[in-house]
C-alpha cells in the first residue's frame, strides 16, 4: 500500500476483554515497528521486528501485550485482560530496514479505549 | 536518565521569529537522528534527519548535530501558526531501534 495502514481506527472495549489491533506496513518496508502514546505523552517504544531476526521485545509493558509478524508483511499488536491504563493510540510504523538512516513511516494509529 | 530528552515547552514564539528546539541523547554510539512533527490528534510525521555532525538545512528548517556534545536541535526559520505542533526529537540507538523523546510544543503566536 501507499503508507502504513493501522485498524481499527478507534477500539472501545471493557477492562478484562483482549484486543487485537493490525497493522499492514508499506510494501517493501522490512522492519516494522509498534509505540504507544499516552494523551499528552511521548512515544513509548514497545517492539520491533526485522526482516527474519528475532523481534526486541524490550518495551513490551507486560506480559499481557504480544505481538506477531507473519510472513514478514502484517503485524498483530495483542493485549490481553485490558486494564485501563492500556488506553492510548497505538501506533504501527515501518522503515526499509537499511540500518543507515532508517527513517520510520507512521500510521495513523489505533486509538483503544478501556472502559 | 532517559535516552532521549526534551524540554516538554511549551515553547512559545511570535509569528516571523526563529524557533529553537533542543534534544539531547544519552547513548553514545547512536548513528541517525530525526526530527518529527506532530500535530494534535495526528501521527508523527517526519521533518528532517541529520547524521553527520554539523548542520543540514531544509528549507525553513535547520538540523544541528553535535555528537561530542550528545546534543541534536531543531531551528525554524520565520515561524509561522501552521508550525504550532509537538516536535519528536529521535534517536536511532543502534540495529533498528529507534527512541522518541516526549517532544516539545511548540505554540507560533500570529
Amino acid at each position: 500500500g501507499a503508507g502504513v495502514s493501522q485498524s481499527p481506527s478507534n477500539k472501545v472495549t471493557e477492562k478484562g476483554k483482549d484486543v487485537e489491533l493490525r497493522c499492514d506496513p508499506i510494501s517493501g518496508h522490512t522492519a516494522l515497528y509498534w509505540y504507544r502514546q499516552s494523551l499528552g505523552q511521548g512515544l513509548e517504544f514497545l517492539i520491533y521486528f526485522q526482516g527474519n531476526s528475532a523481534p526486541d521485545k524490550s518495551g513490551l509493558p507486560s506480559d499481557r501485550f504480544s505481538a506477531e509478524r507473519t510472513g514478514g508483511s502484517v503485524s498483530t499488536l495483542t493485549i490481553q485482560r485490558t486494564q485501563q491504563e492500556d488506553s492510548a493510540v497505538y501506533l504501527c510504523a515501518s522503515s526499509t530496514g537499511y540500518s543507515s538512516g532508517n527513517t520510520i513511516y507512521f500510521g495513523e494509529g489505533s486509538w483503544l479505549t478501556v472502559v | 536518565q532517559k535516552e532521549v530528552e526534551q524540554n516538554s515547552g511549551p515553547l512559545s514564539v511570535p509569528e516571523g521569529a526563529i524557533a529553537s528546539l533542543n534534544c539531547t541523547y544519552s547513548d553514545r554510539g547512536s548513528q541517525s537522528f530525526f526530527w518529527y512533527r506532530q500535530y494534535s490528534g495526528k501521527s508523527p510525521e517526519l521533518i528532517m534527519s541529520i547524521y553527520s555532525n554539523g548542520d543540514k538545512e531544509d528549507g525553513r528548517f535547520t538540523a544541528q548535530l553535535n555528537k561530542a556534545s550528545q546534543y541534536v536541535s531543531l531551528l525554524i526559520r520565520d515561524s509561522q501558526p501552521s508550525d504550532s505542533a509537538t516536535y519528536l526529537c529521535a534517536v536511532n540507538t543502534g540495529g533498528f531501534k529507534t527512541i522518541f523523546g516526549a517532544g516539545t510544543r511548540l505554540f507560533v503566536k500570529a
